[in-house]
């Protein structure tokens, strides 16, 4: 079993839906939960930290279900900017590094 | 957030040769970390860079293979030794930063390694 895995996608939406991504993670002493967003070519940006009372910045909410070991990150209102894969990571066990999820790819159609 | 820069952003290497990444931060930080992202996969963790210390390396990589230095708290430098062509990959460092008492790590541009 993955540590951290993902539904690898593809999601086609077309712009202004709601999509929702889910994440399960296996070490129930992970500490940290991250949201990072990744374009092609390009390194992987973080996009929200992801706390226990759930938290929203925009258009992006994300929650965290520390029983169920499963984290989610809603887009609404998606812009076809918001096209990218998105990486559900986490501190495992306490370490301060990460370990990522294969991505979930998002592609926003006009 | 902080600014990081890697050099060089991409090379072409012949198998059997060395390659030494440098990752530079705009701020003193504490902790430092190297990654591997293979095509089509997602980011490995390779070491954690130690300022005065020997790096920490995860399982499936040794010092040998990947040397890490950290002479400072701005600056680490990375070797893909003995290179074969299934160390094409990017290579990214990342540093990480405290915000309202919560640890979050930012990456650089990454390194694009190709070798033939």
């Amino acid at each position: 079993r993955k540590e951290v895995e993902q539904d690898p996608g593809p999601f086609n939406v077309p712009e202004g839906a709601t999509v929702a991504f889910n994440c399960t993670y296996s070490n129930s002493a992970s500490q940290s939960f991250f949201w990072y967003r990744q374009d092609c070519r390009k390194e992987p940006k973080l996009l929200m930290s992801v706390y226990s009372s759930g938290n929203e910045d925009g258009r992006f909410t994300a929650q965290l279900n520390r029983a169920s070991q499963y984290i989610s990150l809603l887009i609404r209102d998606s812009k076809l900017s918001d096209s990218a894969t998105y990486l559900c990571v986490v501190n495992m066990g306490g370490r301060r590094a990460l370990t990522f999820g294969s991505g979930t790819r998002l592609q926003v159609q006009p | 957030s902080a600014v990081i820069s890697q050099k060089p952003s991409r090379d072409i290497c012949q198998r059997g040769t060395s390659l030494t990444i440098q990752c530079q931060v705009d701020s003193q930080v504490t902790m430092m970390f190297w990654y591997r992202q293979q095509p089509g996969q997602s980011l490995t963790l390779i070491a954690t860079a130690n300022q005065g210390s020997e790096a920490t390396y995860e399982s499936g990589f040794v010092i040998d293979k990947f040397p890490i230095s950290r002479p400072n708290l701005t600056f680490s430098t990375l070797t893909v030794s003995n290179m074969s062509p299934e160390d094409s990959s990017i290579y990214l460092c990342s540093v990480e930063t405290s915000r309202d008492r919560a640890y979050e790590q930012y990456f650089g541009p990454g390194t694009r390694l190709t070798v033939t």
